[in-house]
């Protein structure tokens, strides 16, 4: 099945700073990326996905870029604020056989005021 | 709410009891996914339902696990003989199978073997 490797698992930046989050997948059939951001007691929530026929995506502060050939993709976060404290999930779509999304280890983003 | 609704929010259960979890996804849903989440990890997949039918299940999922989704619309995860390793969130997530295939979750059941 698909392989979604994380980093970093923990990460601290100053509030206003920006901070980036890599993964990697293993299945090349996978086209299709989430990102989900969790607060602690709370639900998975998603924040902004792409899929393997474009190479960049921005929603206002965040933005995700893709690298089919190399297999990985990042989520960017610019100016970050406290609020954006959580743990943040990326996911892989595996497209052989059931379409199942398969989840990275997670980061625990902390942004310092 | 319109969102995806699970129940219990939590459970409480003795070592070898059986328990049953429920989801209701968002309504136009035809996916229906249960994951676990121990602490510190992202979830993990458990089974897949596209309207009834159970598609897959990973080999996490030992027989002591079951799921269901009778007439395509709620699910039910039912645990036998539940172990303290079984202790963990379980979150469902439900999409639709055409489209941009966006996948919601909903706030999960903690459970608890003690």
């Amino acid at each position: 099945g698909e392989n979604v490797e994380q980093h970093p698992s923990t990460l601290s930046v100053q509030e206003g700073d920006s901070a980036v989050i890599k993964c990697t997948y293993s299945d090349s059939a996978s086209n299709y990326f989430p990102w989900y951001k969790q607060e602690l007691g709370k639900r998975p929530q998603l924040i902004i996905d792409i899929r393997s026929n474009v190479g960049e995506k921005k929603d206002q502060r965040i933005a995700v870029t893709l690298n089919k050939t190399a297999k990985h993709f990042s989520l960017h976060i610019t100016e970050t604020q406290p609020e954006d404290s959580a743990v943040y999930f990326c996911a892989s779509l595996y497209q052989t056989g059931a379409n199942n999304l398969f989840f990275g280890t997670g980061t625990r983003l902390t942004v310092i005021p | 709410d319109t969102g995806v609704s699970q129940d219990p929010r939590h459970k409480i259960t003795k070592r070898g009891q059986n328990v049953t979890f429920r989801c209701d996804p968002i309504s136009e849903h035809n996916r229906l996914y249960w994951y676990r989440q121990t602490l510190g990890q992202g979830p993990e997949f458990l089974t897949y339902f596209q309207n009834e039918a159970q598609l897959e299940k990973s080999r996490l999922l030992s027989d002591r696990f079951s799921a269901e989704r009778p007439k395509g619309s709620f699910s039910t995860l039912e645990i036998q003989r539940t172990e303290q390793g079984d202790s963990a969130m379980y979150l469902c997530a439900s999409s639709l199978a055409r489209g941009t295939g966006k996948a919601f979750f909903g706030q999960g059941t903690r459970l608890t073997v003690v």
